[in-house]
Parts: structure tokens; C-alpha cells; sequence
């Protein structure tokens, strides 16, 4: 089992919509968890960090649900500009390494 | 330089040939990844340091890959008599010691073997 999985999608979506994605991880004593976002051909950046206790950021919101291992990330009133591939990642599994899950793909159509 | 930079950013290479690839590192940066993404794929973890020792290479494919990290800064990844299926985008990314805070990334180096 890979210590980071999410579906891959692909997920097509109206512009407008909303759109979650989960995240599970394996490693029960992980301490930090990212959204990053890849656009086509180019390096993931960093979206938001994950809090405890949720946080949003404009249309994105994070959560973290520790009981279950699972983070999500929930894109609200898509833009066709959000289409891309939104990875996640989990730190501090094996001394501090970083560690990606494949990340979850999505087109926002007109 | 202020972001994580990578060379050469394409390189293209014969079948059986060696090629390195070299990643600088933000300063002060000492926990550094290497990745590598095939088309469309997602990244494929191959190697990490925390300064100059590697406590997880697991990700490395084969014996042909190697990588090593000096002075605590940057870092080669060397692909021995390089194959057609190692054409892919290798991606570097380095973050703080002792936080566990968001990785910065490289624009990659894109392999082509022919």
C-alpha cells in the first residue's frame, strides 16, 4: 500500500462547480500535511497548508481529519483556470521526509 | 539564487551514455528530493537527504542510478548507460531542516534518450 494514495481522476467538472478530493495516508504519526497544485509541464507549487482545525483560503477550503487519515480539498465556483493536477503531501513519516501522493487531475470546462 | 535551480533544464542523450544532472538548492535549505515524472504520470519519488547523507534512496530504480550531495548543498543524480524508459522530467525539491514546512521545487531537467 502506497503511503499516500488519491484518486486519480480525472475529474471534469462545469465552470461553477464544486469539487472535493481526498487524500488517505498510512503513516498515523504524519504531522504535516500540503495541497500543491502542478499545471501542465511545469513544477508543483505549494496551494495551502492543512490545519487541524480546517482551513480556507478564498474558493479552497482543507481539512484534516486525523481518526480516519485522510485529508481533503474542496475548490468551490470553479474557474476554468483551476485546471490542473492538485497533489498532496504528507510529512514527517521518516524523519522529516516529504512525501507525495500522485496527485488527482482536473479539467474545468466552459 | 532565491529559488531551487536545476541544469541543464534539457538534455538529450544517445542510448548507453551517462548523463548528470545537478540541482542547487535554496540556501539554507538542507533536506533536498529528488523526483522523477514520466508524461502525464504522477512524481515518482527516488531519492532524499537530509544534508549530505541519504536516509531514504529507496526510490532509486536500479544500480545505474546514483546520487550524491556535497556540502550540504548541492546535488548530482548520475544515470549510468542511460536506457529509453529514463526519458522523463527530473524534479528537485529542497526545504528547511527541523520544519516541516512546504518543499520548493525546480524546473526540472527533461531527459530524452534516443
Amino acid at each position: 500500500r502506497k503511503e499516500v494514495e488519491q484518486d486519480p481522476g480525472p475529474f471534469n467538472v462545469p465552470e461553477g462547480a464544486t469539487v472535493a478530493f481526498n487524500c488517505t495516508y498510512s503513516n498515523s504519526a504524519s504531522q504535516s500535511f500540503f495541497w500543491y497544485r502542478q499545471d501542465c509541464r511545469k513544477e508543483p507549487k505549494l496551494l495551502m497548508s492543512v490545519y487541524s482545525s480546517g482551513n480556507e483560503d478564498g474558493r479552497f477550503t482543507a481539512q484534516l481529519n486525523r481518526a480516519s487519515q485522510y485529508i481533503s480539498l474542496l475548490i468551490r465556483d470553479s474557474k476554468l483556470s483551476d485546471s490542473a493536477t492538485y497533489l498532496c503531501v504528507v510529512t514527517g513519516t521518516n524523519a522529516g521526509k516529504s512525501t507525495f501522493g500522485d496527485g488527482t487531475t482536473l479539467t474545468v470546462k466552459p | 539564487g532565491a529559488g531551487v535551480s536545476q541544469s541543464p533544464s534539457n538534455k538529450v542523450t544517445e542510448k548507453g551514455k551517462d548523463v548528470e544532472l545537478r540541482c542547487d538548492p535554496i540556501s539554507g535549505h538542507t533536506a533536498l528530493y529528488w523526483y522523477r515524472q514520466s508524461l502525464g504520470q504522477g512524481l515518482e519519488f527516488l531519492i532524499y537527504f537530509q544534508g549530505n547523507s541519504a536516509p531514504d534512496k529507496s526510490g532509486l530504480p536500479s544500480d545505474r542510478f546514483s546520487a550524491e550531495r556535497t556540502g550540504g548543498s548541492v546535488s548530482t543524480l548520475t544515470i549510468q548507460r542511460t536506457q529509453q524508459e529514463d526519458s522523463a522530467v527530473y524534479l528537485c525539491a529542497s526545504t528547511k531542516q527541523g520544519e516541516l514546512t512546504e518543499a520548493f521545487f525546480g524546473q526540472g531537467t527533461r531527459l530524452t534518450v534516443v
